[in-house]
């Protein structure tokens, strides 16, 4: 079945310092692919996403390309700020309008 | 506009009593979800409703668990009795249409339950 895998957290960074949070699948077909953040005491909120191969999500300095050489949706951001510390969800659909499967999260925090 | 919307926020039971939560989805919305998201761990599906039919509802426990959504509007999460290991947020969220589904998905704050 369909699966989504991340790196483990928590991951600490200093604040500026650049960001990698990695992200591979397991789908049949063609997914798209979705980073989703839930920030402390909110709700799920859609970072970017990708519906195809080759294309690059971004959205508030933060990129992901759809890989599927490699099955891969790395999340990146070239310098983090403290309000970005959150919890980071890699997900997928399988495009027929059905559920998300998400992976673990991963925890970031961002330090001054 | 309004986004989706749950109640309680949060919820203490003690294990083998009965719980609800409600979720009232964005206006308009034909697809409503919920999800469970136990600590440590990212949602889970439970069920998936398309106005006010199942369309899949395979990870959701029948024996303990269960969900309506009548009118095809706000729809209810019930749990009856309580297990140690229902402990979780249940997140609710929705999406215009199916196919919007797969390209985006709304969600609300969540109930956080604890069972004690």
């Amino acid at each position: 079945g369909n699966s989504v895998t991340q790196m483990e957290g928590p991951v600490t960074l200093s604040e500026e310092a650049f960001l990698t949070i990695n992200c591979t699948y397991t789908a049949t077909g063609y997914p798209s692919l979705f980073w989703y953040v839930q920030y402390p005491g909110e709700g799920l909120q859609l970072l970017l996403k990708a519906t195809k191969a080759d294309d690059k999500g971004s959205n508030k300095g933060f990129e992901a390309t759809y890989r599927k050489e490699t099955t891969s949706f790395h999340l990146e951001k070239g310098s983090v700020q403290v309000s970005d510390s959150a919890v980071y969800f890699c997900a997928l659909t399988d495009n027929q309008g059905g559920k998300l499967i998400f992976g673990q999260g991963t925890e970031l925090s961002v330090k001054p | 506009e309004a986004g989706v919307a749950q109640s309680p926020r949060y919820k203490i039971i003690e294990k083998r009593q009965s719980v609800a939560f409600w979720c009232n989805p964005i206006s308009g919305h034909a697809t409503l979800y919920w999800y469970q998201q136990i600590l440590g761990q990212g949602p889970k599906l439970l069920i998936q409703f398309q106005n006010n039919g199942v369309v899949d509802d395979s990870q959701l426990p029948k024996d303990r668990f269960s969900a309506e959504r009548l009118k095809g509007v706000d729809s209810t999460l019930k749990i009856q009795p309580a297990k140690l290991e229902d402990s979780a947020v249940y997140l609710c969220a929705s999406s215009l249409d199916r196919a919007q589904g797969a390209r985006e998905q709304y969600f609300g704050p969540g109930t956080r339950l604890t069972v004690t």
